[in-house]
């Protein structure tokens, strides 16, 4: 398995708080990627990177920020969560870009009260 | 990247071969298709994916329509372990990963 981790792995919080996901990896790949994923769907971009401090918005931005200062984390922001960011959130990595090559992580779980 | 449309579910006998269908009938002639699965909770697998000709691996085979508008993944002797939402995606070999769209996949349940 391509080392992924994610933490924390569950988080209940508060509606307006600020929660922070951290994706981490052993792999030195240069792409990595945040999806959420709600109950009986798919997946959903929400913001992907392309190398340190390079990053780009995915089609479910809006109230995540992200950040990347070294290749081997990337951190997912809820700046004020809300009752509607209760998901399930997944990392991926691929060293190419290329939709074959991209390993997920083991996923947080994600709770706004 | 070109719409896929897959069954919502499906079911399949232990040992038997599973076949899954993806429409893509508005796929160009630069996007793959790709299959990944999920199996309950855990984060998507890539399985296989092709252009235009049949592909094979350990894992399955991918048959692709001579006009590229539809495909099958068969896994050929299925079990009980390959329970799983099964996702079709269809995207430009020049387009960065991060802009798969994953849909919500057909979910196979095998039963013994």
């Amino acid at each position: 398995d391509a080392g992924i981790t994610q933490s924390p792995r569950h988080k209940v919080t508060e509606t307006g708080t600020p929660v922070t996901l951290r994706c981490h990896q052993t792999e030195n790949h240069r792409y990595m990627y945040w999806y959420r994923q709600d109950p009986g769907h798919g997946l959903r971009l929400i913001h992907y990177s392309y190398g340190v401090k390079d990053t780009d918005k995915g089609e479910v931005s809006d109230g995540y920020s992200v950040s990347r200062s070294k290749t081997e984390d990337f951190l997912l922001t809820l700046e004020s969560a809300t009752s509607s960011q209760t998901s399930v959130y997944f990392c991926a990595i691929s060293e190419s870009g290329l939709a074959y090559e991209q390993y997920f992580g083991p996923g947080t779980r994600l709770t706004v009260t | 990247d070109a719409k896929t449309t897959q069954p919502t579910s499906m079911d399949c006998a232990e040992g038997r071969a599973a076949n899954l269908p993806c429409n893509h009938s508005t796929i160009s002639g630069n996007e793959y298709v790709y299959w990944y699965r999920q199996i309950h909770s855990q984060g998507p697998q890539y399985i296989i994916h092709g252009l235009k000709n049949n592909e094979t691996n350990e894992m399955a085979s991918l048959i692709i329509t001579e006009d590229r508008k539809s495909s099958t993944l068969i896994l050929p002797h299925a079990t009980l372990r390959d329970t799983a939402v099964y996702y079709c995606i269809a995207q430009d070999v020049n387009t960065n990963a991060g802009k798969s769209t994953f849909g919500d996949g057909t979910t196979l349940t095998v039963k013994p």
